[in-house]
C-alpha cells in the first residue's frame, strides 16, 4: 500500500520567514496530495491540494509543489504568522482512503 | 456552510463497554470515512462508505463495525472497549468524481476516553 514519510518532524521559524515541509511518497499511480492543519484537539482542515496532473498550486501564502518522477512534494508557507503555529500532515490517495504523513509540529517565533 | 456533525463530541467509557459514533456529512455528500488518531500521531484510516455501501477498509479491530445509512449519516460501533482505543475519532465526507467533489472535509472528532 501507499506510503508517505514527512519531513521535519518539528520546525520552529521566525515570524515573517517561510517554512517548508517535504513529503514522498510511494506509490507511483497516487494522483491526490492534500494538506491540512490541525490545532491542538482540532480537526484536520485542508488548506491546499494538489493533483497529478499539476506541478504547482499557489493560494495567498500558501504553494505547494509537486515532483511526480521523484515522488515528493512539498509545502511553502511564507511571511509566517504566529497563527500559522499548528501540526500539518500531508496525505497521498490513489482512490478513496487518505494516507497521511507523520505531521510537522510548525512553531512561529514571535 | 453545512459541515460534518459528529456526536458525541466526548464520550467516556469503561473497558469491554460499548460506544456508538455518529457522522453527519455535509450535505450531497455519498462518502464517509472514519479515522481514529491517538495522541501525537497522524489520523489512520479505519473504514469509508459509498452510497451506503462499504467501500475501503483500513486498519479496523474486528471488534468495530459501521455502516451507512439511507441518509447518509454514518455509525461507528465499538464493542469490548481497550484502554488502547482512547483516541479522536473522525469523521470525514466527500463526493465522488474528480475535482472538488473529492475533496474530504473532516468533522470535529469525538474524543473517546476509556478507563
Amino acid at each position: 500500500g501507499e506510503n508517505v514519510e514527512q519531513h521535519p518532524s518539528t520546525l520552529s521559524v521566525q515570524e515573517g520567514d517561510s517554512a517548508v515541509i517535504k513529503c514522498t511518497y510511494s506509490d507511483s499511480a497516487s494522483n491526490y496530495f492534500p494538506w491540512y492543519k490541525q490545532e491542538l484537539g482540532k480537526r484536520p482542515q485542508l488548506i491546499i491540494d494538489i493533483r497529478s496532473n499539476v506541478g504547482e498550486k499557489k493560494d495567498q501564502r500558501i504553494a505547494v509543489t509537486l515532483n511526480k518522477t521523484a515522488k515528493h512534494f512539498s509545502l511553502h508557507i511564507t511571511e509566517t504568522q504566529p497563527e500559522d503555529s499548528a501540526v500539518y500532515f500531508c496525505a497521498a490517495r490513489i482512490n478513496t482512503p487518505l494516507v497521511f504523513g507523520k505531521g510537522t509540529r510548525l512553531s512561529v517565533i514571535a | 456552510a453545512a459541515g460534518v456533525i459528529q456526536s458525541p463530541r466526548h464520550l467516556i467509557k469503561e473497558k469491554r463497554e460499548t460506544a456508538t459514533l455518529k457522522c453527519y456529512p455535509i450535505p450531497r455528500h455519498d462518502t464517509v470515512y472514519w479515522y481514529q488518531q491517538g495522541p501525537g500521531q497522524d489520523p489512520q484510516f479505519l473504514i469509508s462508505f459509498y452510497e451506503k455501501m462499504q467501500s475501503d477498509k483500513g486498519s479496523i479491530p474486528d471488534r468495530f463495525s459501521a455502516q451507512q445509512f439511507s441518509d447518509y449519516h454514518s455509525e461507528l460501533n465499538m464493542s469490548s472497549l481497550e484502554l488502547g482505543d482512547s483516541a479522536l475519532y473522525f469523521c470525514a465526507s466527500s463526493g465522488t468524481g474528480q475535482g472538488e467533489e473529492e475533496t474530504q472535509y473532516f468533522g470535529p472528532g469525538t474524543r473517546l476516553l476509556v478507563l
